[in-house]
């Protein structure tokens, strides 16, 4: 079956520092990848989305500066929190597609990140 | 019902009892998804209603999907307590793969 995993699973880091976080999808081709945060009591704010051969596309309040994305094969993807602060912290969530139109996005477990 | 700015929202029920949740969207979405996420995991497909259906049922669950009034529902028939969850429904324009999602609605189901 499709899978996708996410590694670390949690995370601390001093205030100021960097965090890379990294998805793995197996069992299917990722065309595409989303990657999310979700707050406290909040939902999914969609941070960029990646698909294979195309350029990254940012949200409105993201930045490639803030939040470099790598997407070098259909089956990985990462993404750093550069100089990660306290508004930052939350569950990184990575959604990920096969081809086609309307299909299911499989999630990891997502990387909780805690900033100090 | 999700969506907006509004917070998440919560129901708190008995088990056996049925649920119905509300979802309305702001813009063309060819389909609707409904996720569940329990406790410390990542969101799961639960059920997928596309906008030629206006019906779809998975076992003890419902989608209704109404395009004309842009909103969605999900119930829930004879809760489990293992039915605990947040509720999130995602839409996306045709073509646009970007599933948007929406606040969320926390169920808890009292054994």
């Amino acid at each position: 079956g499709a899978l996708v995993y996410q590694y670390p699973r949690r995370t601390i880091c001093k205030s100021g520092t960097s965090m890379r976080m990294e998805c793995q999808a197996v069992g299917f081709q990722a065309t595409s990848v989303a990657w999310y945060r979700q707050s406290p009591q909040k939902t999914f704010e969609l941070i960029a989305l990646s698909t294979v051969n195309s350029a990254i596309k940012y949200e409105q309040n993201f930045t490639q500066e803030k939040f470099p994305i790598s997407h070098p094969n259909l089956s990985f993807s990462s993404m750093t929190v550069l100089n990660a602060y306290l508004e930052d912290r939350g569950l990184y969530l990575c959604g990920a597609r096969g081809p086609g139109h309307n299909t299911e996005v499989f999630f990891g477990k997502g990387t909780r990140l805690t900033v100090v | 019902s999700q969506w907006g700015e509004e917070n998440l929202q919560a129901l708190s029920i008995q088990e056996g009892e049925d649920v119905t949740m509300n979802c309305s969207y702001k813009t063309y979405t060819t389909v609707v998804q409904w996720y569940r996420q329990k406790s410390g995991k990542g969101p799961a497909l639960i059920i997928l209603i596309r906008s030629n259906e206006r019906e779809k049922r998975s076992g003890r669950l419902r989608a209704t999907l109404d395009t004309s009034s842009q909103s969605s529902s999900l119930s829930i028939t004879g809760t489990l307590a293992t039915d605990t969850a947040v509720y999130f429904c995602a839409t996306e324009a045709g073509g646009n793969y970007k599933p948007t999602f929406g606040k969320g609605t926390s169920l808890v189901v009292h054994p």
